[in-house]
């Protein structure tokens, strides 16, 4: 089966920096991605993570340890409109790329 | 142009109804995924079709039926469905390299509400 945990709520500033941590238990992996939610939206792609390491991206940042089963998605210099849901998602191969997402992280910025 | 496009954007149904949900991509992805996805959860998976074929159903109950008639098109064909059927029904679309892994994009999503 798979596991995959995040934080349920996060709250952070305006301005301030905020990472979002992301484990997972999965039969198989063929990499990482993370996905921005807006309530009643798509949800958009972010970052994406195959191999150990941080990957740069503006003002997202993402990484992944494959030996420890985390990642990581690093927001700087918050903007109210980053409020939203943040979604981790592992891809497995099974006859198929299979993305699971895990629960999802419920980000609040404030002023 | 990473654009999904779904329709309709709202479907309310009863449980004798048949209805069609329709995903169009015009990004020459060869890979296309239809998810559910319930209040405060996460999308999951319902199917997945790679160069037409359907390559994975997730045990889907039958009264949900995918179609994808070419290569730019998928269609979710719905009857009998249940009240707790009622979600937003989510389609994507990656390009398709076998076992290398592609971003998914997705469309806007169909809110179903079923009676």
């Amino acid at each position: 089966g798979q596991n995959i945990d995040q934080p349920t709520e996060m709250t952070a500033t305006e301005g301030a920096i905020v990472q979002i941590n992301c484990t997972y238990q999965t039969s198989g992996f063929n990499g990482l991605f993370w996905y921005q939610q807006h309530a009643g939206e798509a949800p958009t792609f972010l970052s994406y993570n195959v191999l150990d390491g941080l990957e740069e991206k503006g003002r997202f940042s993402s990484f992944l340890s494959r030996s420890k089963g985390y990642s990581y998605l690093l927001l700087k210099e918050l903007q109210m409109k980053d409020s939203a849901s943040y979604l981790c998602a592992v891809i497995v191969w099974g006859g198929g790329n299979k993305l699971t997402f895990g629960t999802g992280t419920q980000l609040k910025v404030e002023l | 142009d990473t654009e999904v496009t779904q329709t309709p954007k709202h479907l309310v149904m009863g449980m004798t109804n048949k209805k069609s949900l329709k995903c169009e991509q015009h990004m020459g992805h060869r890979a296309m995924y239809w998810y559910k996805q319930k209040a405060k959860k996460p999308p999951e998976l319902m199917f997945v079709y790679s160069y037409e074929k359907l390559s994975i159903n997730e045990s889907v109950p039958s009264r949900f039926s995918p179609e994808c008639p070419n290569s730019s098109l998928l269609n979710l064909h719905l009857h009998a469905l249940q009240p707790e059927d009622s979600a937003l029904y989510l389609c994507a679309s990656s390009q398709e390299r076998g076992r290398v892994p592609d971003t998914q994009y997705f469309g806007p999503g169909t809110r179903l509400t079923v009676l």
